[in-house]
């Protein structure tokens, strides 16, 4: 039974598409997180929602926009792709985050983004 | 703003050595502290945590210490295995929210 899973595990598009990932926990957890790791392996967190609601925001273009169906789940749209955004996209999930404090967090296998 | 370094980049062992990672961080005003690997290709696998009230933690050949006011974490290996290559990544979590990554070290453990 996997903890948080991620669709696609691959996805390779071209310049200018829209695409999404999915992300699903069955944890429990309230608190969903979106990091991106580019080519040097650098994790960078993105996005963190609590209970449906968006609690971080990280200088991320607007064309990354997090959507959160039910606190199970929590997806990454991206329009207008570009170069840049090729990178492994991880979600991860942990149990609250109690007055803005992050607990244990468990990540998902990533998606491997090729933008070309 | 948190910065989180780790050193060194890279570490190369015989099997059965003893090993220590290095994490250091500027922002002392810490909740808790995260140990992760990753092996290639995969995610992120959780080790230890470390809250802020804690000195170290244990799991197996693993130990995890913590200096919050001098900035520090260092990860213990006991009895290195070839099975413990991979990427090793701290991860530290401010009262506000936020978890800021270090680069990892990059180990290998040579039969």
């Amino acid at each position: 039974d996997t903890a948080v899973s991620q669709t696609p595990k691959y996805l390779v598009t071209q310049m200018g598409n829209d695409k999404s990932i999915k992300c699903e926990q069955n944890l429990g957890h309230d608190t969903m997180y979106w990091y991106k790791q580019d080519s040097k392996k650098f994790l960078k967190i993105m996005f963190s929602y609590n209970n449906k609601e968006l609690i971080i925001n990280e200088t991320v273009p607007n064309r990354f926009s997090p959507k959160s169906p039910d606190k199970a789940h929590l997806n990454l749209h991206i329009n207008s792709l570009e170069l840049g955004d090729s990178a492994v996209y991880f979600c991860a999930s942990s149990q609250g985050h109690s007055g803005g404090r992050i607990y244990e967090q468990y990540f998902g296998p990533g998606t491997r983004l090729t933008v070309t | 703003k948190q910065e989180v370094t780790q050193i060194p980049a890279a570490l190369s062992v015989p099997e059965g050595e003893n090993l220590v990672l290095n994490c250091s961080f500027t922002d002392s005003a810490i909740y808790n502290l995260q140990w992760f690997r990753q092996d290639p290709g995969k995610g992120l696998t959780s080790l230890l945590l470390i809250q802020s009230s804690q000195r170290e933690q244990t799991s197996g050949r693993l130990n995890a210490s913590l200096d919050k006011s001098s900035g520090r974490s260092t990860l213990y290996i006991a009895a290195s295995q070839p099975g413990d290559s991979a990427t090793y990544l701290c991860a530290v979590n401010t009262n506000a929210g936020k978890s800021t990554f270090g680069d990892g070290t990059t180990l290998t453990v040579k039969p």
